[in-house]
């Protein structure tokens, strides 16, 4: 059975520093991973796709890696800025499953 | 506005009170999900739909839940006698049925249960 965590729970850091998520999944047989961001109240932005075959995927400050052997992936934020202050949500789907499998999120406070 | 949509926004109701949320998907696709939040929590899978067809749905999904897609395009979820322990943000996303199978999600419904 897929399980995914994701640490650290919770982040608070300071505008501008380069900060990094990680998600860990136990199953290495993935179609795809995705990473989202929630604000509070809200539904799911889908931020980042990342397919089984692929290492790693780019958008503006945001840049996604997926380790899939050691069932690792990483979302790095370059430069933070208040406005990224959000949950950050890592999902998988298993191959010969076709739902999302989440964690529980790591809450990101940008103080400025 | 071509994303996924989902109506009520937000819904209080009572104890044993039946609701209904519905799902309008992204229109070329042809696969819908619900899916669960409560707080503090990863959204967990309820069921999903490819165009009018069930495939799969979780053991989460009591018999007091059931959910619909009679035309292959929007789909509904209606919960019987609410409860308490139903209070929770409903997710609905959409896909197609090819690689990369990326998800779309709606804005969701909160539901809360007095």
């Amino acid at each position: 059975k897929q399980e995914v965590t994701q640490i650290p729970a919770a982040l608070s850091v300071p505008e501008g520093e380069n900060l990094v998520l990680n998600c860990s999944f136990t199953d290495s047989a993935i179609y795809n991973l995705q990473w989202f961001r929630q604000d509070p109240g809200k539904g799911l932005t889908s931020l980042l796709l990342i397919q089984s075959s692929q290492r790693e995927q780019t958008s503006g400050r945001l840049n996604a890696s997926l380790d899939k052997s050691s069932g690792r992936s990483t979302l790095y934020i370059a430069a933070s800025q208040p406005g990224d202050s959000a949950t950050y949500l890592c999902a998988v789907m298993t191959r010969n499953t076709d739902k999302l499998i989440f964690g529980t999120g790591t809450r990101l406070q940008v103080f400025p | 506005d071509t994303g996924v949509s989902q109506d009520p926004r937000h819904k209080i109701t009572k104890r044993g009170q039946n609701v209904t949320f519905r799902c309008d998907p992204i229109s070329e696709h042809n696969r819908l999900y619900w899916y669960r939040q409560t707080l503090g929590q990863g959204p967990e899978f309820l069921t999903y739909f490819q165009n009018e067809a069930q495939l799969e749905k979780s053991r989460l999904l009591s018999d007091r839940f059931s959910a619909e897609r009679p035309k292959g395009s929007f789909s509904t979820l209606e919960i019987q006698r609410t409860e308490q322990g139903d209070s929770a943000m409903y997710l609905c996303a959409s896909s197609l049925v090819e690689l990369p199978y990326e998800q779309y999600f709606g804005p969701g419904t909160r539901l809360t249960v007095t």
